[in-house]
């Protein structure tokens, strides 16, 4: 079985702090991607990654950074933690082009205050 | 670029009862075409997808989705549901014609089975 794995299932931060959420993967995928979800929106992505040390933007980098330095982690990162950064996390990996199936972590639910 | 509309973002039902998820997509593009389950205080998963050959698809729990071109439309459905199937529903496309992947996803369904 694939298994994605967040590091955190609830992460409560303040205003202007440095934040890493962590994925890690164990099926050697070479697609990694980072999304948001906020009721009403579904998923949005932030950023994706389809090699180590690359990274692409998706549609809502602004206020994010990722990191890849090894195939099977993708480290999401808040350079200052705003309250409209309160969300829900989810990180997902992938083989291969368009129609491979994502596995999914169980996410990581961010709250800033 | 492509979009996914989920015109519904709640769909009540009772136990045993039919129901269908409404999807449609805009793309400029030929897409393949997903359907994901967020099941309460889950990740997503995979429940069928469309890449090719018959419009028809199914997953192992009961729901099918047929693939409409003209129509541009994605509709999941199940003839009889069960309290378990109560969940959040994800209709996604991805382009063809990249050289990687990347998903995007409708705002959701929510599907809520009651006895």
């Amino acid at each position: 079985d694939v298994k994605v794995t967040q590091s955190s299932r609830y992460l409560v931060k303040r205003t202007g702090e440095k934040v890493f959420l962590e994925c890690v993967q164990d099926m050697d995928h070479e697609n990694m991607f980072w999304y948001r979800q906020d009721p009403g929106l579904g998923l949005r992505l932030i950023y994706f990654s389809y090699d180590v040390k690359m990274k692409e933007k998706g549609d809502i980098p602004e206020g994010y950074s990722v990191s890849r330095e090894k195939k099977e982690r993708f480290s999401l990162i808040l350079e200052s933690a705003s309250t409209n950064q309160t969300s829900m996390y989810l990180c997902a990996s992938s083989l291969g082009t368009g129609g491979n199936i994502q596995y999914f972590g169980a996410g990581t639910r961010l709250s800033v205050l | 670029a492509q979009s996914v509309t989920q015109l519904d973002s709640q769909v009540p039902v009772f136990e045993e009862a039919p129901v269908e998820l409404r999807c449609n997509y805009s793309s400029s593009v030929s897409v393949y075409l997903f359907w994901y389950v967020q099941y309460p205080n889950q990740g997503l998963q995979l429940l069928l997808k469309y890449l090719s050959g018959s419009t028809l698809v199914e997953s192992i729990n009961g729901f099918e989705a047929e693939f409409n071109k003209s129509q541009t439309s994605f509709h999941l459905r199940k003839p009889s549901v069960h309290i378990s199937d109560t969940a959040e529903y994800f209709c996604a496309v991805s382009p063809m014609n990249t050289g990687f992947q990347k998903l995007v996803f409708g705002t959701g369904t929510r599907l809520l089975v009651s006895p």
